[in-house]
């Protein structure tokens, strides 16, 4: 069965700054990653997806990720972080032959003024 | 288009009550599931669905039921409501693609207070 970690639970960075959040995978076989973000008080919604192909995907509102399978990571970059980016971002990994992704545990990202 | 929809947004149960959470979705998806999320635990699977008349457990289905008569409705029941079902509630849908995940789409979530 796959698994997903992401390490980090709150990540804080002031606005106009670089991010990077982290998400590792378990699973034997090339996995379909998926990155959703939670506004407050909201459900959840895709930000980008890989499943095969180009390893750097690009997705919605700025964001981007890169698969790199020797590490078995997947993880979401933004080159300036606005004040509305602040959320919680749940990063999913999903099998072949499966519908069903495994979420991870989610960061909040905290944005500072 | 209004996506997936949940009703209710908010609900206080006493311990021992029953309810069903509601959702609906008119994108026409074959797979539809209910999540349950609480800190620190991300997001658990409860129960899902590949087409009418097919449900399926997941991580968490004890304490909750399902059933799916329409491609568009899936809702949730609690039989004897507990403080530990005390969470928010989402439901999700999406297309079935030949045998791997595809995008899911969130309700806005139902949030269940049990007392």
């Amino acid at each position: 069965a796959q698994s997903v970690t992401q390490p980090d639970i709150h990540i804080t960075v002031s606005e106009g700054a670089s991010l990077e959040l982290r998400c590792n995978y378990s699973y034997g076989a090339t996995p379909y990653l998926f990155w959703y973000v939670q506004s407050p008080g909201q459900g959840l919604q895709l930000l980008l997806k890989y499943f095969s192909g180009d390893t750097l995907v690009q997705g919605i509102k700025g964001f981007e990720a890169e698969f790199k399978r020797s590490q078995s990571s997947f993880n979401l970059r933004k080159p300036s972080v606005h004040w509305s980016d602040a959320a919680e971002y749940f990063c999913a990994v999903g099998a072949g032959g499966s519908y069903i992704p495994t979420f991870g545990r989610g960061t909040s990202l905290i944005v500072h003024p | 288009n209004a996506g997936v929809t949940q009703t209710p947004k908010f609900q206080v149960l006493k311990t021992g009550q029953s309810m069903t959470l509601q959702c609906a979705q008119d994108m026409n998806h074959e797979y539809m599931s209910w999540y349950r999320q609480d800190p620190g635990m991300g997001l658990r699977l409860i129960h899902y669905s590949v087409g009418a008349g097919i449900t399926d457990q997941g991580e968490v289905p004890n304490g909750y039921n399902v059933s799916r008569s329409t491609t568009e409705d899936f809702p949730l029941r609690l039989l004897s409501a507990a403080p530990s079902q005390t969470s928010v509630y989402f439901c999700a849908s999406g297309l079935l693609t030949s045998g791997r995940p595809g995008e899911l789409f969130f309700g806005e979530g139902s949030r269940l207070t049990v007392l």
